[in-house]
């Protein structure tokens, strides 16, 4: 079955804009989850969704925002772009992590270069 | 909050020698282990996990860990590294029991033939 996908895989955008990422689960996973990845920051959680509702929050600013979709796909927001948001940006899919034994899925991510 | 240390940010190894990568967590309760490998430009994919019952754990491509609670302790483990295993390797723990993990910095390996 198809694996995690994410689109676009790259983007470039100016400082102030906003941008907004998509993260399509693999079938029949109810839960996405979001991360941010950079050489000096590693890779750091944002937020997780299940069944439209965020369950869990990292620590990011405001700007960073989400939503997931009764089809269990996800959008990530991020307004008021600054240099350091610079990243690539992964979601992740699993079943129900909170329901024992599962794994996360990864996407190839989101390159997003803010200049 | 829980952390991961991993301990070796860059490891460099010949073919057929025999790996070992540290990782040490800081949560002291049930905790589910995994080890991720990011191949160059490719997805993170999962090599191991653990949850309960034996603490050595077999992965996919010869990869093992073993998970020593009295240490804190899950090391991943190879007894004989190709050419192809040259990645970036993290050690992660679930928190909260939903799908956020906490990850390791990483260890960049490079095996060279």
């Amino acid at each position: 079955k198809a694996g995690v996908t994410q689109t676009p895989r790259y983007l470039i955008k100016t400082r102030g804009q906003q941008v907004t990422l998509s993260c399509s689960p693999i079938s029949g996973h109810r839960s996405v989850s979001w991360y941010q990845q950079t050489p000096g920051q590693g890779l750091q959680f944002l937020f997780e969704y299940f069944s439209e509702t965020q369950r869990n929050k990292g620590n990011f600013p405001g700007r960073f925002s989400g939503r997931q979709f009764s089809n269990s796909r996800s959008e990530m927001n991020v307004s008021t772009l600054e240099l350091g948001d610079s990243a690539l940006y992964l979601c992740a899919s699993s079943l129900n992590p909170g329901a024992g034994d599962t794994e996360a899925f990864f996407g190839q991510g989101t390159r997003l270069t803010v200049v | 909050a829980q952390s991961v240390s991993q301990h070796n940010h860059h490891v460099i190894l010949s073919e057929a020698a025999s790996l070992e990568l540290g990782c040490n967590y800081s949560y002291g309760g049930t905790v589910n282990l995994f080890w991720y490998v990011q191949y160059p430009g490719q997805h993170l994919q999962l090599l191991l996990k653990y949850f309960s019952g034996d603490p050595l754990v077999k992965g996919i491509k010869g990869f093992e860990a073993e998970f020593i609670k009295s240490k804190f302790s899950f090391n991943l483990r190879k007894p004989s590294v190709q050419w192809s295993d040259t990645a970036e390797y993290f050690c992660a723990v679930l928190s909260g029991g939903y799908n956020k993990l906490i990850f390791g910095a990483g260890t960049r390996l490079a095996v060279h033939p």
